[in-house]
């Protein structure tokens, strides 16, 4: 099946840095990428979605200005945790859609995530 | 506004027995996609079954089976012969048909006993 990349998979930074992770396509094209946070024994609660070439599409509650999403190429796309503070640290998972498939409106992948820790 | 709902925070089942994992939902469109999830302690996301609104028959993955009642908005994820493999979160989602969001349950913590 598709395959997607997160990396790095794992990231610890002090208060105040910025991160970029990034989420690549390895087989297909995709237009459209997804991210999702997860803390804790929690289920995955979906920050933006973003389509190649346009700006991201965010969630209720999730600050653009902190979550910063580029989309720059069919096959990557990258999130950027500005400022990064110690509630920040979650699991972020990205996920990519394949125009076609069978699933309802294409196929999503998902990474393997990013654990991403704050001092 | 859709709405996924898995009341099951943890199960348990015997190594070898059969086990359904409870999700309801709730959405005004009229087509759209139901799948389930698997994710181990490793955090990643593996795709186990999809059924669309439409289908008439329930979907079967090898061992994984979703029973579709759609009237009553539900789609239970039955595993058969359950292996000590099995245990691991396990999360409902439903996509629009437009395919531009999937949202998730808050997921059952499944685990096998030996």
């Amino acid at each position: 099946g598709a395959v997607v990349s997160q990396h790095p998979s794992r990231v610890i930074c002090k208060s105040g840095t910025s991160v970029k992770i990034e989420c690549r396509s390895l087989d297909f094209q995709a237009t459209t990428m997804f991210w999702y946070r997860q803390f804790p024994k929690q289920s995955l609660m979906l920050m933006a979605t973003s389509n190649e070439g346009s700006k991201a599409t965010y969630e209720q509650g999730v600050e653009k200005d902190k979550f910063l999403i580029n989309h720059a190429s069919l096959t990557l796309s990258t999130l950027t945790v500005t400022s990064a503070h110690p509630e920040d640290s979650s699991f972020y998972i990205c996920s990519a859609r394949m125009v076609s498939g069978t699933s309802g409106g294409g196929e999503q992948f998902f990474g393997p995530g990013t654990r991403l820790t704050v001092l | 506004a859709q709405k996924i709902t898995q009341t099951q925070p943890g199960m348990f089942v015997q190594e070898k027995e059969a086990v359904t994992l409870d999700c309801t939902y709730d959405t005004s469109d009229q087509s759209y996609g139901l799948f389930w999830y698997k994710q181990p302690s490793s955090g990643e996301m593996i795709f186990l079954i999809y059924q669309g609104s439409y289908d008439e028959q329930n979907a079967t993955e090898g061992r994984y089976s979703l029973n579709f009642q759609k009237a009553r908005k539900s789609a239970n994820l039955v595993i058969s012969a359950s292996q000590l493999g099995d245990s691991a979160m396990y999360f409902c989602a439903m996509r629009d048909t437009g395919g531009f969001k999937t949202i998730f349950g808050a997921g059952t913590r499944l685990f096998v006993k030996a």
